[in-house]
């Protein structure tokens, strides 16, 4: 079975100081692995994803994440934050047909 | 903007009430999930279908069941509301040609009085 662990459930953090959201995982399985942002009282929208290749995965507004199959981690990480950062994060990993998702972070950025 | 639609945004309904949230996907989306997330919690995955059949179902009784239509739109169906039902319900579809990427919808969030 799969399943993820985000142990901060909360991470304040002031703008453009650097923020790394923590994501362990656990699978039986080839690892396809996800972080997800959702912003208040919207969906889900897809950060970015691992399935193959490069341990190093990045999105297109300066998140990256690094696959570290030693560490069973997937941490999320950005140099410089902004305010518009605030949100809930979640880290997932696919399971049969399925996402398994952790309990999410919320970043909070202050000025 | 994932095109991924859900109706209403907000229901109050009564313990022991049946309840149906609406999801409309992207055309060409045959795959619609249906996830719950309840308050300060990760979404949890409750169905799956393909084509219009239920193929994958998570930890949730029999009372949670769905429908997906031709036209790429599908149901959630809740009987027997219990107060712990209250949380976001989170539609999510994807296409043949990318499984791994789902593409959520803003949610419906249902609270049982």
């Amino acid at each position: 079975a799969q399943s993820v662990t985000q142990l901060d459930s909360q991470v304040p953090v002031f703008e453009e100081a650097p923020v790394e959201l923590r994501c362990n995982y656990s699978s039986s399985v080839s690892v396809y692995l996800f972080w997800y942002v959702q912003y208040p009282n919207q969906g889900l929208q897809l950060l970015l994803k691992y399935l193959s290749g490069s341990t190093l995965v990045e999105s297109i507004n300066g998140f990256e994440a690094e696959f570290n199959k030693s560490q069973t981690s997937f941490h999320l990480r950005k140099p410089s934050v902004h305010i518009s950062d605030t949100a809930e994060y979640f880290c997932a990993v696919r399971g049969f047909q399925k996402l398994v998702f952790g309990t999410g972070t919320r970043l909070l950025v202050s000025p | 903007e994932t095109g991924v639609t859900q109706s209403p945004t907000h229901l109050i309904k009564t313990r022991g009430q049946q309840v149906t949230l609406r999801c409309s996907s992207q055309s060409g989306h045959n795959t619609v999930s249906w996830y719950q997330q309840a308050l300060g919690q990760g979404p949890q995955f409750i169905f799956q279908y393909y084509r219009e059949e239920e193929n994958g179902r998570g930890n949730f009784p029999p009372r949670f069941s769905g429908l997906q239509f031709p036209n790429y739109s599908s149901e959630l169906n809740v009987n027997a509301l219990e107060l712990d039902d209250s949380a976001l319900y989170l539609c999510a579809s994807s296409y043949a040609g990318d499984t791994d990427t789902q593409y959520f919808g803003p949610g419906t969030r249902l609270t049982v009085l």
